[in-house]
């Protein structure tokens, strides 16, 4: 089992709409739980943390986490074109080492 | 602030070399992590510098090895590349500790064995 799963992916969604990116992880002893964009070709943007079970939102995004289930989700409303890119789910295992997921490709049409 | 920032960009090496890669964390961070990105196995941890000192170490051999200077600029390097070495390398800075433990991305460096 790997430790950070996420669906690959492309998840489609038109322009307009609500995303919804899913990730669950294996170490129940993780606190820190991190979202990250990566444009192609680009480094990894770091675009929501969530260290507490519930939810979390910053603008169009919100952050959910649940400990118990060991899943974390991301929620993207009024999606733009510009959201387009590869989702990365991570998990701090501890002393900053950041587990990765493999990411979930959105694509938003317009 | 300025980001974080790593030199160089992109580096195109034969095999048998070695390499050193280098970056400056945010101002301020005190934490700087190293991944290894590629196609194949996606991203994965090298290793992480917190005051000069060496906390965790990722699955790698020990031909990757890293430190970290008392500004918290951080070099990484690679002796006897691989043609598997080819990725990109990207090195994150965080406050640590109290500071919150977010890690920011720098743009990373293209490395390419021949």
């Amino acid at each position: 089992q790997k430790e950070v799963e996420q669906n690959s992916g492309p998840l489609s969604v038109p322009e307009g709409a609500i995303a919804s990116l899913n990730c669950t992880y294996s170490d129940r002893g993780s606190q820190s739980f991190f979202w990250y964009r990566q444009y192609s070709g680009k480094s990894p943007e770091l675009i929501m943390f969530i260290y507490s079970n519930g939810d979390k939102e910053d603008g169009r995004f919100t952050a959910q986490l649940n400990k118990a289930s060991q899943y974390v989700s991301l929620l993207i409303r009024d999606s733009q074109p510009s959201d387009s890119a590869t989702y990365l789910c991570a998990v701090n295992t501890g002393f900053q080492k950041l587990v990765f997921g493999t990411g979930t490709r959105l694509l938003v049409s317009p | 602030k300025a980001g974080v920032t790593q030199t160089p960009r992109y580096l195109i090496k034969t095999r048998g070399q070695q390499v050193t890669l280098s970056c400056s964390p945010i101002s301020g961070h005190r934490s700087v992590s190293w991944y290894q990105q590629t196609p194949g196995q996606g991203l994965q941890f090298l290793f992480e510098y917190f005051s000069e000192t060496q906390r965790n170490k990722g699955n790698f051999p020990g031909r990757f090895s890293g430190r970290q200077f008392s500004n918290s600029r951080s070099e990484m390097n690679v002796s006897t590349l691989e043609l598997g070495d080819s990725a990109l390398y990207l090195c994150a800075s965080s406050p640590a500790g109290g500071g919150g433990y977010e890690q920011y991305f720098g743009p990373g460096t293209r490395l390419t064995v021949t």
